[in-house]
């Protein structure tokens, strides 16, 4: 069974250029996380659906950071525009609901120049 | 409220030693707590995880964990370290009924002496 799917693994942008990650997650996991890794340290949510509905958005920065998940499925994840502290590893996770396992991508590593 | 606080943010042993590292939580429901590891680019892959039953539990890769109510600790320990453990170790606590999300402590890279 495939996992969790991210692209691109890798983006280097200059500041204030938009950039967008997506994410495909197992198949049939209806909860999706979006997750900031800052160097040297552990993940933190950004943005948790369930379905297509985001429930808890609360350390998503909304004035450059949006993220959608159309139809239930994959997800995306965009900033606009981007500054230098934004420069992290974002990480997407799947699981079949809250409180089960979450199962997580490789990431996107950003660098903004 | 939770968080998790791991001690030590670098540790190194020699290969075939035993490997401890900790984990210290709080949270202010009963805990659901986590090992979490991290391969060079890779995502995080789940070790083992403690849910209210048996305090000392089992994982993958000869890993194991024991929950201790009154240290609030979750140390993770493995008896004789290989050189393919060598990776970020994460800490986490949540999700429980009444609390939505997991947090993670900041990590603990694992080096391994030859």
């Amino acid at each position: 069974e495939a996992g969790v799917v991210q692209s691109p693994r890798y983006k280097i942008i200059e500041k204030k250029q938009p950039v967008a990650f997506w994410c495909n997650p197992i198949s049939g996991h209806n909860t999706l996380y979006w997750y900031l890794q800052n160097l040297g340290q552990g993940p933190e949510l950004l943005i948790r659906y369930e379905n297509e509905e985001a429930v808890d958005d609360s350390q998503l920065p909304k004035d450059r950071f949006s993220a959608e998940r159309l139809k239930g499925v994959d997800s995306t994840l965009k900033i606009q525009p981007a500054e230098l502290g934004d420069s992290a590893v974002y990480l997407c996770a799947s699981s079949l609901g809250i409180y089960n396992e979450q199962f997580f991508g490789p990431g996107t590593r950003l660098t903004v120049l | 409220a939770q968080s998790v606080t791991q001690l030590g943010s670098h540790v190194s042993v020699s290969e075939g030693a035993l490997v401890l590292l900790r984990c210290n939580y709080s949270s202010s429901v009963p805990p659901y707590l986590f090992w979490y590891v991290q391969y060079p680019n890779q995502g995080l892959q789940l070790l083992l995880k403690y849910t209210s039953a048996a305090t000392l539990v089992k994982g993958i890769n000869g890993f194991e964990a024991e929950f201790k109510k009154s240290e609030t600790s979750f140390h993770l320990t493995k008896p004789s370290a290989h050189m393919s453990d060598a990776a970020e170790y994460f800490c986490a606590v949540g999700p429980n009924f009444g609390n939505e999300k997991l947090t993670f402590g900041t990590g603990t890279r694992l080096t391994i002496i030859p």
